[in-house]
């Protein structure tokens, strides 16, 4: 079946720093992906919707400058966090939509700040 | 690991009637979540249920957390064309929340 890959499975990073994590649809096109994310014992929360070839769009509250998507190519979105703080430690999952099938989830990436 | 199922994948239903989707976990249930997601649109949490025996509604959509049958069902009461759509069951793994492990949807066919 379809796979959306998310790499990498968790990353440490210092505080100032950027990090990128990638979203894969591995066997389909992706035109549109999702980004989530997850403090501990709280809800998924959609952060922004990523489309191909345009802007992201983000849910209210979410910094776009903060948090930078790019979906250059029908398989590949990038979440870039700019300037990490410890504040955005948490769990960043990606969602992909393949028109055969509603619903592929990356397996999610664990960002810890120090 | 954890899998959750949900039951049934596919539901048709003409409008006004109630329905019932189920979602049953392999592994006790530190807490479930559902979703609800339209094509080409991204997750809209419903609901977060964390205490056997916890029962919490939103507008028509009722959910109900079974912690010995580690089991969770959604009633949707009045159907309406709005409630179309795919309904998803996450679950925590774990007490904290490292990753949902999430059943793999019920799509929602409302009919007029």
């Amino acid at each position: 079946g379809a796979v959306v890959s998310q790499h990498p499975s968790w990353v440490i990073c210092k505080s100032g720093t950027s990090v990128k994590i990638e979203c894969r649809s591995l066997d389909f096109q992706a035109t549109t992906m999702f980004w989530y994310r997850q403090f501990p014992k709280q809800s998924l929360m959609l952060m922004a919707t990523s489309n191909e070839g345009s802007k992201a769009t983000y849910e209210q509250g979410v910094e776009k400058d903060k948090f930078l998507i790019n979906h250059a190519s029908l398989t590949l979105s990038t979440l870039t966090v700019t300037s990490a703080h410890p504040e955005d430690s948490s769990f960043y999952i990606c969602s992909a939509t393949d028109p055969n099938s509603p619903l592929h989830f990356g397996n999610g990436t664990r960002l810890t700040v120090t | 690991s954890q899998e959750l199922e949900q039951s049934p994948q596919s539901l048709i239903v003409q409008e006004g009637k109630n329905l019932t989707i189920n979602c049953t976990s392999s592994k006790t249930l530190y807490g479930l979540y559902w979703y609800k997601q339209k094509y080409g649109e991204g997750l809209i949490f419903l609901m977060m249920l964390q205490k056997g025996g916890e029962e919490k509604s939103h507008e028509k959509i009722t959910a109900k957390l079974d912690e010995k049958k580690q089991q969770s069902s959604l009633h949707i009461t009045a159907s309406q064309p709005s409630h179309a759509g795919i309904y998803l069951c996450g679950a925590a793994s774990g007490g904290g929340a490292d990753g949902l492990t999430f059943g793999k949807g019920t799509h929602l066919i409302i009919q007029p």
